[in-house]
């Protein structure tokens, strides 16, 4: 079975400071990883996918994270963060030889941007 | 392209009576969706996976007789909450998976919607 924890379940930012959101998962097999961006009373947006390739990932929104296998971590960073980045982000991973897209969603950390 | 629209947005309803909520698939096919369940200030709890022409797998806990999912074409999968209960009142979201079976990394979700029984 796998799992996904967000260590971080609120983090306050100041405007155009950096963030990094702190993702870890567990998994006995290889997984696809995702950030999921949700804003009030609204469903998930994609904001980056890791599937192969490249452990570096720029996503939308000026966001990016990195994959490292050997820490199983898919940190998610922003250099510079606006008021509208205010959001509930998720970390989730699925298992590629699984049939279907079935997701294991992280607890959630919520961003507050403060002026 | 890949929108998900699901509806209502938002529903009141008095206890036991029954609530169908819509997940929709406007630009594309989609043979499984998902069903997530979501309570203030929490994660998404995964429901049951609906798969087009056959029975939903329901996750472990989950009552399927409460909680009726059918996935009648490519593009609609509907789930009926019956004789809900203040207890049920929560924010529904779903997910469809374009990805006709194979998985290929990405799911496209619906705008929710929040279920308050009275």
């Amino acid at each position: 079975a796998q799992s996904v924890t967000q260590l971080d379940s609120q983090v306050p930012v100041f405007e155009e400071a950096p963030v990094e959101l702190r993702c870890n998962y567990s998994s006995s097999v290889s997984v696809y990883l995702f950030w999921y961006v949700q804003y009030p009373n609204q469903g998930l947006q994609l904001l980056l996918k890791y599937l192969s390739g490249s452990t570096l990932v720029k996503g939308i929104n000026g966001f990016e994270a990195e994959f490292n296998k050997s820490q199983t971590s898919f940190h998610l960073r922003k250099p510079s963060v606006h008021i509208s980045d205010t959001a509930e982000y998720f970390c989730a991973v699925s298992e590629p030889q699984a049939a279907g897209n079935k997701l294991t969603f992280g607890g959630g950390t919520r961003v507050l941007v403060k002026p | 392209g890949a929108v998900v629209s699901q509806h209502p947005s938002w529903v009141i309803c008095k206890s036991g009576t029954s609530v169908k909520i819509e997940c929709r698939s406007l630009d594309f096919q989609a043979t499984t969706m998902f069903w997530y369940r979501q309570f203030p200030k929490q994660s998404l709890m995964l429901m049951a996976t609906s798969n087009e022409g056959s029975k939903a797998t329901y996750e472990q806990g989950v009552e399927k007789d409460k909680f009726l999912i059918n996935h009648a074409s490519l593009t609609l999968s509907t789930l009926t909450v019956t004789s809900a209960h203040p207890e049920d009142s929560s924010f529904y979201i779903c997910s469809a998976d374009p990805g006709q079976g194979v998985s290929t990394g990405e799911l496209f979700f619906g705008e929710g919607s929040r279920l308050t029984v009275l």
